[in-house]
């Protein structure tokens, strides 16, 4: 089983400024296999954000980007909004498991 | 866009039984694998079941194999977990999402609680 370790758990960020979010995987995945990204905030339903390590899901600004390979992704918010706060959760995809990580708290100043 | 709206949770004692139904519209149903990520409260996500686009293959995180099944009927474009023996840990808000063939959900529902207490 492969686990994914997300850091750190708590972020906290003015308007503007970078975040750089860590998903680490206990073995390295298969060759076609990745990782997806997803935002989720307080009452609402997890949004896609970013699939196959890099590409990002429709709707998702430019300034959110994902990047990593074997087993160390990273998620990077170029500059911090606002509407950025919440939870965000890295997942590995690809094989026929699947797991997630327990999530990255971004907090706004 | 589509609609997935899940139905059928609610408050049921240990070890009683419940069925969770996914209906969706507009997302092309039949063509898609399926699954279902639970959330217990104030935790973070969890991976529980998925299905094949034809309900050919299923998979199960450990914890819920052989107590819960996942099953879907096309024609009604309705996903369905049919949950047994349900523990005090089963307790959560519970998901079905789309997998566009990749392993990764890209459509979500908003849920439905299923507490498990006595």
């Amino acid at each position: 089983e492969i686990v994914l370790t997300q850091s750190p758990g708590t972020l906290s960020l003015s308007p503007g400024e970078r975040a750089t979010l860590s998903c680490r995987a206990s073995q390295s995945f298969c060759s076609t296999c990745y990782v997806a990204w997803y935002h989720q905030k307080p009452g609402q339903a997890p949004r896609l954000l970013i699939y196959t390590s890099t590409s990002r899901a429709t709707g998702v600004p430019d300034r959110i980007s994902g990047s990593g390979s074997g087993t160390d992704f990273t998620l990077t918010i170029s500059r911090v909004e606002p509407e950025d706060f919440g939870v965000y959760y890295c997942q590995q995809h690809g094989g026929s498991q699947w797991s997630l990580g327990p999530g990255t708290r971004v907090e706004i100043k | 866009q589509g609609r997935l709206v899940e139905s059928g949770g609610g408050v049921v004692q240990p070890g009683r039984s419940l069925t969770l139904s996914c209906a969706t519209s507009g997302i092309h149903f039949s063509t898609y694998s399926m699954h279902w990520v639970r959330q217990a409260p104030g935790k973070g996500l969890e991976w529980v079941a998925m299905i094949w686009f034809d309900g050919s293959n299923t998979y199960y995180t450990d914890s819920v194999k052989g107590r819960f099944t996942v099953s879907r009927d096309n024609a009604k474009e309705t996903l369905y977990l049919q949950m047994n023996s349900l523990r005090a840990e089963d307790t959560a808000l519970y998901y079905c999402a789309r997998d566009p063939w990749s392993g990764y959900f890209d459509r979500w529902g908003q849920g439905t609680l299923v507490t498990v207490s006595s």
